[in-house]
């Protein structure tokens, strides 16, 4: 079945250092790919998100890159700051049809920022 | 920025017991989803719900589980006899469009269930 794997599941950084997050899919139907960020007893909230006729897209400190052939997608922290440090989850979605765009998630990267 | 709302925050419960989850999704989203997170591990997908309906569902997903949209704004999950297993965070979220046209799923900040 449908499938997302992440890697590292904790990272720990010094502040001003960059983070990288990998995750791979299973399904070469996906099409959405969003990355969420979870705070301690919050909901995930999305943080940047790349569709599959993009290879790359840039958001301040934030990028993502998507490589479809290879089936694999990873999140970019520049510059990280303490207020980084949380739980991050990326998913994918396969929407083949207009009614359903479940997204399955990876396992979460706990991202740490040392001061 | 538009939220989705989810109440109660906690719901403490006994085995055996029916509890009903409440999600005020955004107002012009047409997808409404419930998830759930057992504590440490990912958040996984229960069920969708689209036009009225359910589009898809989970094998966690059983007949213990329902869903329902009764008046256009609250989306309601139902556990009708909770097990101990079912202790998790559920997380609703909704979304406007899917797939390529997508702009996003939001999620609520969640209902811790406990079961005892």
């Amino acid at each position: 079945g449908e499938n997302v794997e992440q890697h590292p599941s904790t990272l720990s950084v010094q502040e001003g250092d960059s983070a990288v997050i990998k995750c791979t899919y299973s399904d070469s139907a996906s099409n959405y790919f969003p990355w969420y960020k979870q705070e301690l007893g919050k909901g995930p909230q999305l943080i940047i998100d790349i569709r599959s006729n993009v290879g790359e897209k840039k958001d301040q400190r934030i990028a993502v890159t998507l490589n479809k052939t290879a089936k694999h997608f990873s999140l970019h922290i520049t510059e990280t700051q303490p207020e980084d440090s949380a739980v991050y989850f990326c998913a994918a979605s396969i929407s083949l049809s207009s009614n359903t765009g479940k997204l399955i998630f990876g396992q979460g990267t706990t991202l740490q920022v040392k001061p | 920025e538009p939220e989705v709302t989810q109440t109660p925050s906690h719901q403490v419960t006994q085995m055996g017991q029916e509890v009903i989850l409440r999600c005020v999704p955004i107002s012009n989203h047409l997808y409404f989803y419930w998830y759930r997170q057992i504590l440490g591990q990912k958040v996984e997908f229960l069920v969708s719900f689209y036009n009225n309906e359910i589009s898809e569902k989970s094998e966690i997903f059983d007949d213990q589980f329902s869903v329902e949209r009764p008046d256009g704004s609250n989306f309601t999950l139902k556990i009708r006899s909770t097990k101990l297993e079912d202790s998790a965070m559920y997380f609703c979220a909704s979304s406007l469009r899917t797939g390529l046209l997508s702009y996003g799923y939001t999620f609520g900040s969640g209902t811790r269930l406990t079961v005892v």
